[in-house]
């Protein structure tokens, strides 16, 4: 079982709509999570960290924590066409100091 | 405030050589991670320095190694370069680990 499993994508939504991308994690010990979006050719970028179960919003976007079901959700409303990227789910265990990336979720935005 | 910088952000090697990767983290980040990306294997974690000690190391061969130095420089070397080493190698530095790190542009490494 990988350590982070995020669902396969590609996602395609309309311009407008609600993108939501999932992710589940292994290690019960985790503490940290992260989301970031990476663009063709560049590298992550750091959209989003929750650590606390519930939700975190910013913007367009929110992030959702579930530590008893180990599950970490995004969601981007109001998809924008500039949306469009590759979003990745990291998760952090204390004293471990590393990220543990899922594959990504691939998201096209539609105008 | 500049971010995390890397060089060269471009590398061809042929199989045999060895390369050395060169990061410079946000100033006032003491913690410098590696990472390869790939198609294949997504972004995988290769090791952790905080103030010139490796904290964490990834599950790659001993080819694979890295250091930091007193001003949180950090470096990292491939030798016995193989095709399957061609990848993006991303450095990230953090001021607290558990808030986040922040990527570099990475170097493309290509191995003919």
């Amino acid at each position: 079982q990988k350590e982070v499993e995020q669902n396969s994508g590609p996602l395609s939504v309309p311009e407008g709509a609600i993108a939501s991308l999932n992710c589940t994690y292994s290690d019960r010990g985790s503490q940290s999570f992260f989301w970031y979006r990476q663009y063709s050719g560049k590298s992550p970028e750091l959209i989003m960290s929750i650590y606390s179960n519930g939700d975190k919003e910013d913007g367009r976007f929110t992030a959702q924590l579930n530590k008893a079901s180990q599950y970490v959700s995004l969601l981007i409303r109001d998809s924008q066409p500039s949306d469009s990227a590759t979003y990745l789910c990291a998760v952090s265990t204390p004293n471990d100091y590393k990220l543990s990336f899922g594959a990504g979720t691939t998201v096209t935005v539609r105008a | 405030k500049a971010g995390v910088t890397q060089t060269p952000r471009y590398l061809i090697k042929t199989r045999g050589q060895q390369v050395t990767l060169s990061c410079s983290p946000i100033s006032g980040h003491r913690s410098v991670s590696w990472y390869q990306q790939t198609p294949g294997q997504g972004l995988q974690f290769l090791f952790e320095y905080f103030s010139e000690t490796q904290r964490n190391k990834g599950n790659f061969p001993g080819r694979f190694s890295g250091r930091q130095f007193s001003n949180s420089r950090s470096e990292m070397n491939v030798s016995t370069l193989e095709l399957g080493d061609s990848a993006l190698y991303l450095c990230a530095s953090s001021l607290v680990s558990s808030y986040g790190y922040t990527f570099g542009s990475g170097t493309r490494l290509t191995v003919v």
